[in-house]
């Protein structure tokens, strides 16, 4: 079993509606949850991320950590043609390890 | 937008070719890292460095090296690059943080190399 379980999509959507991406895992030691944005044919950049359980809001983007379900998620509200990319959850523990664990990540195309 | 590049962005080779990946940061990180991603999967960490002269392997067996010299540049290496080489290979670095928050880590744009 992979430590971390992502939804690989494809997701398609229209313009201006709501995308929620999951994410699951099962390392309870599991600290740090980030969402990166991978661009085709570019590397990956970090767009949010959160430490333990709760939620956090950057403008259209909101994170939610549930550390009780091992469950993370990220929405994007009013999505734009812009935000089509593959988007990959990561995680790491505290300490001096830190070595990230990525999702598969979910490729998203919204559509106009 | 980080400072991080990897050359070449593109490369097609024959089997059994040595190859040099080139990968070099500016933001004086300690911790450098490369990652494999195939289409649909998740990076896969090959290697990974704390600093000057130390160099560690990652979670996935690669028949690839690296070295560490200078703190910018991180250059992973390929003796003898063989079919199952081909793959998109990604550069990362971080400030090495063991306190205090995330240790964000900041990518390059990739090399995708193709071997027939």
């Amino acid at each position: 079993q992979k430590e971390v379980e992502q939804d690989p999509g494809p997701l398609s959507v229209p313009e201006g509606a709501i995308v929620s991406l999951n994410c699951t895992y099962s390392n309870s030691a599991f600290q740090y949850f980030m969402w990166y944005r991978q661009y085709s044919r570019k590397g990956p950049e970090l767009l949010m991320y959160t430490y333990s359980s709760g939620n956090k809001e950057d403008g259209r983007f909101t994170a939610q950590v549930d550390k009780s379900s091992k469950y993370i998620s990220l929405f994007i509200r009013d999505s734009q043609p812009s935000d089509s990319a593959t988007y990959l959850c990561a995680m790491s523990e505290s300490g001096s390890a830190r070595q990230l664990t990525f999702g598969s990540g979910t490729q998203l195309t919204v559509l106009p | 937008e980080a400072d991080i590049y990897q050359t070449p962005r593109y490369l097609v080779i024959g089997t059994g070719k040595k190859i040099t990946l080139e990968c070099s940061q500016t933001m004086g990180h300690d911790k450098m890292y490369w990652y494999q991603q195939d289409p649909g999967m998740e990076l896969h960490l090959i290697h990974y460095s704390y600093g000057v002269n130390s160099t560690e392997k990652g979670d996935l067996s690669s028949e690839s090296t690296v070295s560490r010299i200078r703190t910018e540049h991180f250059p992973l290496t390929l003796e003898s690059a063989r079919p199952s080489h081909t793959s998109q290979y990604l550069c990362a670095s971080s400030e090495g943080r063991t306190s205090g928050g995330a240790d964000t880590q900041y990518f390059g744009p990739g090399t995708r190399l193709t071997v027939l």
